[in-house]
């Protein structure tokens, strides 16, 4: 049974940092793409970044492009996403979520999420 | 850059048909998949339908999926509706310069 489970939310002021993990399970972590998706408080979806199954290509939003950061360690099952300089407008609950493949944009399988909170 | 527009809300009784469309605003609606996700209040998203009417393994039959090039729209439609149904319903596809575009949501209310 494939599994993702989200940790390392919480509140952080503004220009501050966090990372965010995403623990895979119930299939071969490396052969898969995965990406971050992002939902503010009483808002919709919002896609962030994308990962290949060996890390080597990545792909940001224009939102979140030069602050955050996707990476992988397939050793360890995880998923990370480094998100620096946060605003107020980073405020949302972030899923990741496990691709199909590099290039089939869309998921079967999403996390639980975990809340990030930017404010003073 | 595309976007996908949804109606905000539907609303219809239980064991009757609903139809959710999501309306591509530029590029063909069929030169890319077409998912459907189902997100219960405060519950993370489920996928009901992917790559234009295929249903994931445990999602029911009453859910479909199609698009209409005509309208350069994708439906989601919901039969014999039950109160677990009641949920908010995101259309999302994609291109080569426009990673996972997301539809604004639909809130279904089941009365």
């Amino acid at each position: 049974e494939v599994q993702l489970v989200e940790s390392g939310g919480g509140l952080v002021q503004p220009g501050g940092s966090l990372r965010l993990s995403c623990a895979a399970s119930g299939f071969t972590f490396s052969s898969y793409a995965m990406s971050w998706v992002r939902q503010a408080p009483g808002k919709g979806l919002e896609w962030v970044s994308a990962i290949s199954g060996s890390g080597g290509s990545t792909y940001y939003a224009d939102s979140v492009k030069g602050r955050f950061t996707i990476s992988r360690d397939n050793s360890k099952n995880t998923l990370y996403l480094q998100m620096n300089s946060l605003r107020a407008e980073d405020t949302a609950v972030y899923y990741c979520a496990k691709q199909p493949t590099w290039i089939q944009l869309w998921s079967l399988y999403w996390g639980q999420g975990t809340l990030v909170t930017v404010s003073s | 850059n595309f976007m996908l527009t949804q109606p905000h809300s539907v609303s219809e009784s239980p064991g009757k048909t609903v139809t959710i469309s999501c309306t591509r605003s530029s590029g063909s609606i069929a030169s890319n998949y077409v998912q459907w996700y189902q997100q219960r209040p405060g519950s993370a998203p489920t996928t009901v339908i992917y790559e234009d009417n295929q249903r994931p393994s445990g999602v029911p039959d009453r859910f479909s999926g199609s698009i209409d090039s005509s309208s350069n729209s994708a439906s989601l439609t919901i039969s014999g509706l039950k109160t677990e149904d009641e949920a908010d319903y995101y259309c999302q596809s994609y291109d080569s310069s426009n990673p996972w575009v997301f539809g604004g949501g639909t809130k279904l209310t089941v009365l």
